[in-house]
């Protein structure tokens, strides 16, 4: 167990909805970190957070933002969903930017 | 930016036996990762180290950043090691974005 908890694990939802997904960094964890690993794009970073600013953006989409809040748990919304944004979404934590530490990931089926 | 390239693609190996995955970047960094992914789809983080040497147990990392690359060591593999292994890394120019490589997929045979 990383101490990363992610909710939900598994979610099923319909092209052009919107989800949020959450993630609770260990605990003394600054950093916050999301990436969305599909089977044709592999695994690619999405964004990352540290004490609640944005520190890096990565191949992120414009239809999906992200926050951290003053407790540090993060938030990754995905809107006007298609088919290709299924993929298994990862969050990981670290004190400032060494070691990360993945949590279990949330399965996002768009159907 | 930064590219990251990871070999062999792919690797079989008999229980006990020894392997060198490599990771090389297009570009100096100041972060470098490696991270196991095991079948079941967790991901654990195995090595921080964006220069230098490190050993934890059966595997050790070393990486020579003034020659962009950096190699992960599986000594005495066990079939608890399979899985795919995944090298990222962040360039030094200060974009602080996390490049993947494509990974090394291992499967170790009892």
């Amino acid at each position: 167990d990383s101490g990363v908890t992610q909710t939900p694990k598994h979610l099923i939802t319909a092209t052009g909805q919107r989800v949020t997904l959450r993630c609770s960094p260990r605990s003394g964890d600054l950093s916050v970190y999301w990436y969305q690993q599909s089977l044709d794009q592999g695994l690619q970073f999405l964004i990352q957070y540290y004490n609640g600013e944005e520190r890096a953006k990565g191949n992120i989409l414009e239809r999906f933002s992200a926050q951290q809040f003053p407790d540090l748990h993060s938030e990754l919304n995905l809107s006007s969903l298609e088919l290709g944004d299924s993929a298994l979404y990862f969050c990981a934590s670290s004190f400032r930017t060494d070691t990360q530490y993945f949590g279990p990931g949330t399965r996002l089926t768009v159907l | 930016g930064i590219q990251v390239e990871q070999s062999p693609p792919d690797l079989i190996l008999q229980e006990g036996a020894n392997s060198t995955l490599r990771c090389n970047f297009s570009d100096s960094v100041n972060n470098l990762q490696w991270f196991h992914q095991n079948p079941w789809g967790q991901l654990i983080n195995l090595f921080y180290i964006p220069s230098g040497t490190k050993q934890n147990g059966r595997l050790s990392a070393t990486t020579v950043a003034t020659e962009r690359y950096s190699l992960l060591y599986i000594s005495s593999s066990q079939t608890t090691d399979s899985g795919v292994y995944f090298c990222a890394a962040v360039e030094s120019s200060g974009t602080y974005k996390y490049i993947f490589g494509t990974g090394t997929r291992l499967k170790v045979l009892a």
